[in-house]
């Protein structure tokens, strides 16, 4: 059974807009959560994090917002720039050491 | 440049027959991972190791086997009792525990003909 999930499996957003990557989530034991990159033909690489103790978490363009109530967390990038067109992956955990990932959201930004 | 590499790239294994993934990192971490992706799926986890001569079962360990005898290198074997091994694997490495994120591997396809 999928304990993270992303519902949406694309997102086109314009240049310059900003783009939301939404992750819900199943486990309330999970405490820590990530945010991972992803380019085809290559290995996901870690973009920002936030653990339960936060709600919001900021890294220059990258926003990671968490709803512990809702169990939902989001990514948002703004401004949306073409090298952002990627697969997003937002994994949990409740241990530090197994994360469970989401299927991925696959972002293209329009120039 | 420090990193994880895993080779090869691609692999093509008959039926029956076990085969071997390398990963290797010149990172300096203590933990590695082993993650297989299949379409419609996110990564899971198949071995973990924290530490040299110690590693732990993931979720979907079944049909396959690692070994931990050198901090630069985490092998994973996929033996024929894997009932579907054609995937992308996905090595990573921690410098103490995913919490600090992972460095992931570019991947290996195998796919089981």
């Amino acid at each position: 059974d999928q304990q993270v999930k992303q519902n949406s499996p694309s997102l086109s957003v314009q240049e310059g807009r900003i783009s939301i990557l939404n992750c819900d989530y199943t486990n309330s034991m999970f405490d820590y959560f990530l945010w991972y990159k992803k380019y085809p033909a290559e290995g996901p690489t870690f973009l920002i994090s936030i653990s339960s103790i936060k709600d919001k978490n900021e890294d220059g363009r990258f926003t990671v917002f968490l709803n512990k109530s809702a169990k939902h967390l989001s990514l948002h990038i703004v401004p949306s720039q073409p090298g952002d067109s990627a697969v997003y992956f937002c994994a949990a955990s409740n241990t530090g050491n197994q994360f469970y990932f989401g299927t991925g959201t696959s972002l293209t930004v329009i120039p | 440049d420090g990193g994880i590499t895993q080779s090869p790239k691609y692999l093509f294994r008959k039926e029956g027959q076990n085969v071997t993934l390398s990963c290797e990192q010149n990172l300096n971490h203590d933990a590695m991972y082993w993650y297989r992706q299949d379409p419609g799926q996110g990564l899971r986890l198949i071995y973990y190791s924290q530490i040299v001569n110690d590693f732990q079962k993931g979720d979907i360990a079944e049909g396959y086997s690692v070994s931990r005898e050198k901090k630069e290198s985490f092998p994973l074997t996929v033996t024929s009792a894997q009932k579907n091994p054609t995937a992308f694997y996905l090595c990573a490495s921690s410098i103490g525990g995913a919490i600090w994120g992972y460095t992931f591997g570019s991947g290996t396809r195998l796919t089981v003909v």
